[in-house]
């Protein structure tokens, strides 16, 4: 069974603090892992899709990295906007759906 | 371009009755789903359809069914709602089911009494 762990459950940092969410997976091949952004009251906003162990793909302050057993979500200086719940998730290559661990819960205050 | 669209936003039933909710979206994507979000237990994939006229069970299906009407439209109805069908209703689409990004709607938030 596909599994996804998010730690940590909730995070607080002050603006500027960098820091990185952790997604650690459990999967029987793995055909993509997927970033999501969810704000209160909002469906999950796409940020990324990883293919593979070693790639890397970056937007503004958020770089997300994959390896065989985790993935994290770098945030870089990060700004009060950027509070928001982060979601993973996993599709296996024998499957079709997607699998979502919990998500962290991010607050950046100013 | 409004993406995925989902009505109502908001609604209310008593046990027992019934309701329908709609999806639509203007991506041309082959493939739609029905999510459900509950607290600590993540996002949870009740019926997909992978093209227009095939629609298949996911995680959590029962007490629930679903309709592609066309290629822009799939809805979600419950035939006698129950109170663990409180929740909050997320359709997406993508373009296909193998690796393709899934782009998600508002959502709608059913309470049921």
């Amino acid at each position: 069974e596909d599994q996804v762990t998010q730690s940590p459950e909730a995070l607080r940092l002050q603006e500027g603090e960098s820091s990185s969410l952790n997604c650690s997976y459990t999967v029987s091949g793995l055909r993509g892992l997927f970033w999501y952004r969810q704000d209160p009251g909002k469906g999950p906003e796409f940020l990324f899709t990883l293919y593979s162990a070693g790639e890397e793909k970056e937007k503004e302050r958020l770089k997300a990295t994959l390896t065989k057993k985790e993935s994290f979500l770098h945030i870089t200086a990060p700004k009060p906007e950027d509070s928001a719940t982060y979601l993973c998730a996993v599709q296996a290559s024998s499957g079709s759906r997607l699998t979502f661990g919990e998500g962290t819960q991010l607050t950046v205050n100013p | 371009n409004a993406g995925v669209t989902q009505t109502p936003k908001f609604q209310v039933l008593k046990t027992g009755q019934s309701m329908t909710l709609q999806c639509a979206q203007d991506m041309n994507h082959n493939s739609m789903y029905w999510y459900r979000q509950d607290p600590g237990m993540g996002l949870r994939l009740i019926y997909y359809s992978a093209s227009e006229g095939t629609t298949d069970k996911g995680e959590v299906p029962n007490g629930y069914n679903v309709s592609r009407l066309n290629k822009r439209e799939f809805s979600l109805r419950l035939e006698s709602a129950a109170p663990s069908q409180t929740s909050v209703y997320f359709c997406a689409s993508s373009e296909g089911l193998a690796g393709d990004t899934q782009y998600f709607g508002p959502g709608t938030r059913l309470t049921v009494l």
